[in-house]
């Protein structure tokens, strides 16, 4: 029962320095979303991709870049990190766009950016 | 603009005390969905009901019911009977309705004392 799996779970960053968070997902999901999840401000929509090969901004995008080359695989990178970039980020992944579809979510990785 | 707001931010009850969280929402689609997740200390998200916006019978499930007015746009969450094992976070979130992106309340926090 993998569902939706996130690595790596913890990481450090300096700023300046860039890393990729990987998303799997084993369900066939076409939907996949990178939210984080900020004190006080509930989950942010970062990018999401409609199937293989595309991707869209979602809310917050800037500074952030994605890749949806295989379909079970969401990547999500930060090129120069900033202070402001810590915080919990979460993939999600669902069936469909349609509205009706829950989102099911990784456990997250804690992002920390000195 | 599609919004989801939790004005409680943390909520604290006594064990077996019946607890209602609170969920406004706007939008301008006809045809959305609403959504409650938990997200307990351990920090995963938790899926726990989704209503569409043509039904608006209240739901139960054991100790946990949902009462959807659209005359208000509220999707309140009680939970009745509250154990310690309910203290999380409670998400409320809307569904949008061409790309299923999640609009997500700032979240409340509930502290279930023995």
């Amino acid at each position: 029962n993998a569902g939706v799996t996130q690595t790596p779970k913890f990481r450090v960053l300096k700023t300046g320095q860039s890393m990729t968070l990987l998303c799997a997902q084993d369900m066939n999901h076409e939907y996949m979303y990178w939210y984080r999840q900020d004190p006080g401000m509930g989950l942010r929509l970062i990018h999401y991709s409609v199937g293989e090969g595309t991707t869209a901004k979602g809310e917050v995008p800037d500074g952030y870049n994605v890749s949806r080359l295989k379909k079970q695989n969401f990547l999500l990178g930060l090129e120069s990190a900033a202070p402001s970039q810590t915080s919990v980020y979460f993939c999600a992944s669902s069936y469909s766009g349609t509205s009706n579809q829950p989102q099911h979510f990784g456990d997250g990785t804690r992002l920390s950016i000195l | 603009a599609q919004k989801v707001t939790q004005a409680q931010t943390e909520i604290s009850v006594v064990e077996k005390e019946d607890v209602t969280l609170d969920c406004v929402y706007e939008t301008r689609d006809t045809t959305y969905y609403l959504f409650w997740y938990k997200q307990p200390p351990s920090g995963e998200l938790v899926f726990l009901i989704r209503r569409n916006s043509f039904d608006e019978q209240n739901e139960i499930s054991g100790r946990y019911s949902w009462n959807f007015q659209k005359s208000t746009s509220s999707f309140n969450f009680t939970i009745t009977a509250s154990q310690v094992v309910d203290s999380a976070v409670y998400f409320c979130a809307l569904s949008e309705s061409n790309t299923g992106k999640l609009i997500f309340g700032q979240g409340t926090t509930l502290q279930v004392k023995p």
